[in-house]
This record gives structure tokens, sequence and C-alpha cells, in this order.
């Protein structure tokens, strides 16, 4: 199974918004509505930030929210804050009854 | 508060196996609603998804390891474990278990455990 495509990075200034894209096939993104968002610190674990396409864990900033169009997800994080300089990654469920993470994108604030 | 927590060598010799654990506080590997996982990521690079276990033992692995790896349940212990067999430097990484809903690739993760294949 190929890596969901991302964008290596993305920027944005304290308050913007940006959205950053994962890629997969009808196999995987396009196909099942089980897409999630992690955000990883340095040295950390990744961290839960969107499941099911659109819906935020308990504790997750409503700034953070996910969308699917085909087979294309996104991230979108509004009101850029610090705190938010991270790695993304986006991972799918598939029809091999698998899971397929994004090649993760470096998100630097300006 | 549910803790998972990996244990095992941070040092494994080429061409040996790699055994890993993952010990689970504050739930029950028999929890019919999860799977249990391992996922593992190379020093600079992305994660990889490598597999996962059902309380009853039905397990799923990435198509790329499937011939090298076993994941195993152990509800008396309330752990599950991870090996990989033939070993290489790429296999040289951060191993972290974490708990599958249905819905996602992991809900909680443990803080990892950083392996190196090195003779």
């Amino acid at each position: 199974q190929s890596a969901l495509t991302q964008p290596a990075s993305v920027s944005g200034s304290p308050g913007q918004s940006i959205t950053i894209s994962c890629t997969g096939t009808s196999s995987d993104v396009g196909g099942y509505n089980s897409v999630s968002w992690y955000q990883q610190h340095p040295d950390k674990a990744p961290q839960l930030m969107i499941y099911g396409v659109t819906y935020r864990p308990s504790g997750v900033s409503d700034r953070f929210s996910g969308s699917k169009s085909g087979n294309t997800a996104s991230l979108t994080i509004s009101g850029l804050q610090a705190e938010d300089e991270a790695d993304y990654y986006c991972s799918s469920f598939t029809s091999s009854i698998t899971y397929v993470f994004g090649t993760g994108t470096r998100v630097t604030v300006l | 508060q549910l803790q998972l927590q990996e244990s095992g060598p941070g040092l494994v010799k080429p061409s040996e196996t790699l055994s890993l654990t993952c010990t689970v506080s504050g739930d029950s590997v028999s929890n019919d609603l999860y799977h249990w996982g391992w996922t593992r990521q190379t020093p600079g690079k992305g994660l990889e998804w490598i597999g996962s276990i059902y309380y009853s033992g039905i397990t799923y692995y990435n198509p790329s390891l499937k011939s090298r790896v076993t994941i195993s349940v152990d509800t008396s212990k309330n752990h599950f474990s991870l090996k990989v067999t033939s070993v290489t430097a790429a296999d040289t990484a951060v191993y972290y278990c974490q708990r599958l809903p249905s819905y996602c690739s992991g809900d909680y993760w443990g803080q990892g455990t950083l392996v190196t294949v090195s003779s």
C-alpha cells in the first residue's frame, strides 16, 4: 500500500488559516469515511486531532476542522497559533482492512 | 486514565528478531470495542502502520511487512506484543503501540520506544 500524499510543508502567520491536503485513492481516502489527522510535536507521540473525516475528540480545539472531497481529505487550522507548529499526518482505512498514513506535513508558524 | 507502555530491547542485531510488548492500564485488551496495534516511525521520517489485533486473536498486517511480523495478545497479562523477524537497519525506528477504535488508527498512543538494529 502506498503512503497518502501530503505537502511537505505549509506555513502561515499567527491568526491566519492554513489547509493541509491528503490525497489517496478510491481504495482508501475516497472509499471510506475513516480519515484521521494526527499532530506530532518533536520527540512526542502523535495526538489524534480529527477522526471520521470531520469529528474532533474531546479536548481538541475547534480551530481544527476536517473535510473530504473525492480522494482528497483536508485539515484546516484556523486562527493559527505558535503552539500549532508541528508535523501533521493523515491516516485512512483501506480496502485491505489495514490503515495507511500520509507522508506528513511540517507546519511552520511565521 | 488509559496508558500504554512499550517495553523491550533497544538494540537488536541484524537478522535477529525484534520483540516488543505493550502493557495496557486503564482499559482491558479484551474490550470488544477496540483493536490494539503497532505503528513505527523511522528517524526523521513518517509513520508506518504495522498491524493490529483483536482480543480474539484476529490480526491485520501491513502487506509490506506481513511476512516478517507477528502480533499477539495476552489477555491474562493485559498486554499485546510485536515480533519482527530477520531485521535489518531499515527496521531501526521508534515503535508505538496504540488503541484502535473502529473509526481511526489510534486514539491513545504509547510514548514510543526506539529500537536500533546494529551489530
